[in-house]
This record gives C-alpha cells, sequence and structure tokens, in this order.
C-alpha cells in the first residue's frame, strides 16, 4: 500500500513541450512538497502545499506550476521544457501543519520520483 | 539561512563495521530538527532517524544512532555492523521548528559497504 505515489516514473519529451507529474499520499498529512534532484543529487525545494494553499514557492521560473486540487494530491505542471528540466523530481508529504508553538520538526515521506529526460 | 555541510562524498566500510557519517550544521534559532535520509541506487528517499535540537539523548533508530554534538553544531550519523544493502548516498537534513520551514538538505554522502 504506496504512502507517497506519482506518476509517471519515467518521463522523456522534447523541448518546448507542455508536461504533467501527478503525486498522491494516503497518509493523511496535510503538506506536500516538490523536489527537484540534479544530476549530482542535490535536492532543492520548489514548492510546498498546506491543506491546498502554497506556502513556500522558492525561485523557480514560473514555467513550472503546481496545482492540489485536494490535500492528499499536489501535481506539477511544466510549460515550455528545456534541456536544464533533466533533473528527478520527487514529491513529498508531511505532518507539519505550522504550529507556530510546535515543538518537533516533521520528517517527510518521498514518493519513488520521477525521472524527466527533456532532449 | 539554515546551511547543512557533509564533507564525504565518498566513503567505504567493510561489511560488519560500523560507519560514521559527518554533518555539520549552520543556524542561529535555538529551534531546530536534524533528520538522515537514505537513497539508495533505485532512487527512492527513505527517512533514517530524527534529533531535535532540544532532545537530551542521541536518537536511536535499530542500527541506526546520531551522535549529537550541539555545541559544535554537528550531527552525524553512526551505522552500526555494516550490510550490503547499507549502500546507498546519504543525507543530512535539517528543518527550524514552528511555522512552515523548508528542509535544507546536504550534499550527500556515498556510501559503498564491501564484502
Amino acid at each position: 500500500d504506496t504512502a507517497v505515489s506519482q506518476t509517471p516514473k519515467y518521463l522523456v519529451t522534447q523541448m518546448g513541450n507542455d508536461k504533467s507529474i501527478k503525486c498522491e499520499q494516503n497518509l493523511g498529512h496535510d503538506t506536500m512538497y516538490w523536489y527537484k534532484q540534479d544530476s549530482k543529487k542535490f535536492l532543492k525545494i520548489m514548492f510546498s502545499y498546506n491543506n491546498k494553499e502554497l506556502i513556500i514557492n522558492e525561485t523557480v521560473p514560473n514555467r513550472f506550476s503546481p496545482k492540489s486540487p485536494d490535500k492528499a494530491h499536489l501535481n506539477l505542471h511544466i510549460n515550455s521544457l528545456e534541456l536544464g528540466d533533466s533533473a528527478v523530481y520527487f514529491c513529498a508529504s508531511s505532518q507539519d501543519r505550522g504550529l507556530i508553538r510546535a515543538t518537533t520538526a516533521y520528517e517527510q515521506y518521498f514518493g519513488p520520483g520521477t525521472r524527466l529526460t527533456v532532449t | 539561512a539554515q546551511k547543512i555541510t557533509q564533507t564525504q562524498p565518498g566513503m567505504f566500510v567493510q561489511e560488519k563495521e560500523a560507519v560514521t557519517l559527518d554533518c555539520t550544521y549552520d543556524t542561529s534559532d535555538p529551534s531546530y530538527g536534524l533528520f538522515w535520509y537514505k537513497q539508495p541506487s533505485s532512487g527512492e528517499m527513505i527517512f533514517l532517524i530524527y534529533q531535535g535540537s532540544y532532545d537530551q539523548q542521541n536518537a536511536t533508530e535499530g542500527r541506526y544512532s546520531l551522535n549529537f554534538q550541539k555545541a559544535r553544531k554537528s550531527a552525524n550519523l553512526v551505522i552500526s555492523a555494516s550490510q550490503l544493502g547499507d549502500s546507498a548516498m546519504y543525507f543530512c537534513a535539517m528543518s527550524l521548528v514552528g511555522g512552515y520551514q523548508k528542509v535544507t538538505f546536504g550534499t550527500g554522502t556515498k556510501l559503498q559497504v564491501i564484502p
């Protein structure tokens, strides 16, 4: 029973195309994330949503647009794909409710990743 | 801003021996959490262990323990009795506590366990 799932696992496409990656979590978590892992394995956050609301938006080109139809889903749409977009994209979720008086940080549960190759 | 430094790009360890993966962090905030994740060659990211900045004891999870030295701002991962399946990339990460906080990841250490 997969906790965080992503589709597709592999995506090969040409420059200029538009593509989407879907993510779903069945953990009941409130917060979901998109990360990009480059060829050197560096992992960088792109976006974070809590209960369908955007809460973290890093300096990502506006060709990338996340959409959260409900708190269990966070999709990533990419317009006008470029060679530099080739990477592994990870979706993740956590229990983080953004409480100011929180006493702990929360681990994130990652999806299996989507390897995007732009040719 | 938070920063995580992993100075060992790659390490080797003999099967059944213990290994320590180094991690240092930098933050001026007193409330934070430290994480370790494992990424095998299959690509998934697996959460291993967590240490809160106010935790009095070092975290342990099975063969994993976190050697937390707050004054030195280090959070080294110790894997005891290494197994071949421990061969993977290991990432140290941190997040502040309270509100919505980003998780900052280190650059990772590639561990190879030798039979």
